[in-house]
């Protein structure tokens, strides 16, 4: 079954500094693979998706991620950290008809 | 603000008591999901609908919870007979049949079971 992992429950950064949040896929290269954010109290919202066409891709709120096959993995990064950035990161990729998440990772922001 | 919407935000109840969630999917949407989200957690799927059918559940949908989507538009979930354990955040997501992979979420309902 399809699954992904998420490196480090927690995270800290100071403000400007280099945010990087890591996720690893399991087994066969997914056709899809998402980052979702949670602010406190809040939904999902979409950061970014992964479809295949091209392995870097560029989200909302100046994040991106890179699809590495042969690491199996599908790293969030951004270069500079903003305070407004704290929240839950979750990585998920689909799985017969659901959205399989990982265990999110929250990311603190230090001024 | 077109996107997908639940209702209530918070609920608290005490045991033993049913409760009701109501969400809302953005209008041309044909799939809405249903998830449960604790603490510390990402998000576990519940049930998804495609259009007015049911189509899939999962093993953490007790019998004691219920989910419709009347004319395949808005769904309810009904918990009934709720249990300390219910305590949740419930989750609703909708998808474009061309684009089911994409899910776009509700900002959730919180459920606490006294």
């Amino acid at each position: 079954a399809q699954s992904v992992t998420q490196l480090g429950s927690h995270v800290s950064v100071s403000e400007g500094a280099l945010v990087l949040l890591r996720c690893n896929y399991s087994s066969s290269v997914p056709p899809y693979l998402f980052w979702y954010v949670q602010y406190p109290n809040q939904g999902l919202q979409l950061l970014l998706k992964y479809t295949s066409a091209a392995t870097l891709v560029k989200g909302i709120n100046g994040f991106e991620a890179e699809f590495k096959k042969s690491e199996t993995s599908f790293h969030l990064t951004k270069p500079s950290a903003h305070m407004s950035d704290a929240a839950e990161y979750f990585c998920a990729v689909p799985y017969n008809n659901d959205m399989r998440f990982g265990a999110g990772t929250r990311l603190t922001v230090k001024p | 603000d077109t996107g997908v919407s639940q209702n209530p935000r918070h609920k608290i109840t005490k045991r033993g008591q049913n409760v009701t969630f109501r969400c809302d999917p953005i209008s041309e949407h044909n799939r809405l999901y249903w998830y449960r989200q604790t603490l510390g957690q990402g998000p576990e799927f519940l049930t998804y609908f495609q259009n007015e059918a049911q189509l899939e559940k999962s093993r953490l949908l007790s019998d004691r919870f219920s989910a419709e989507r009347p004319k395949g538009s808005f769904s309810t979930l009904e918990i009934q007979r709720t249990e300390q354990g219910d305590s949740a955040m419930y989750l609703c997501a909708s998808s474009l049949m061309r684009d089911q992979e994409t899910q776009y979420f509700g900002p959730g309902t919180r459920l606490l079971v006294l």
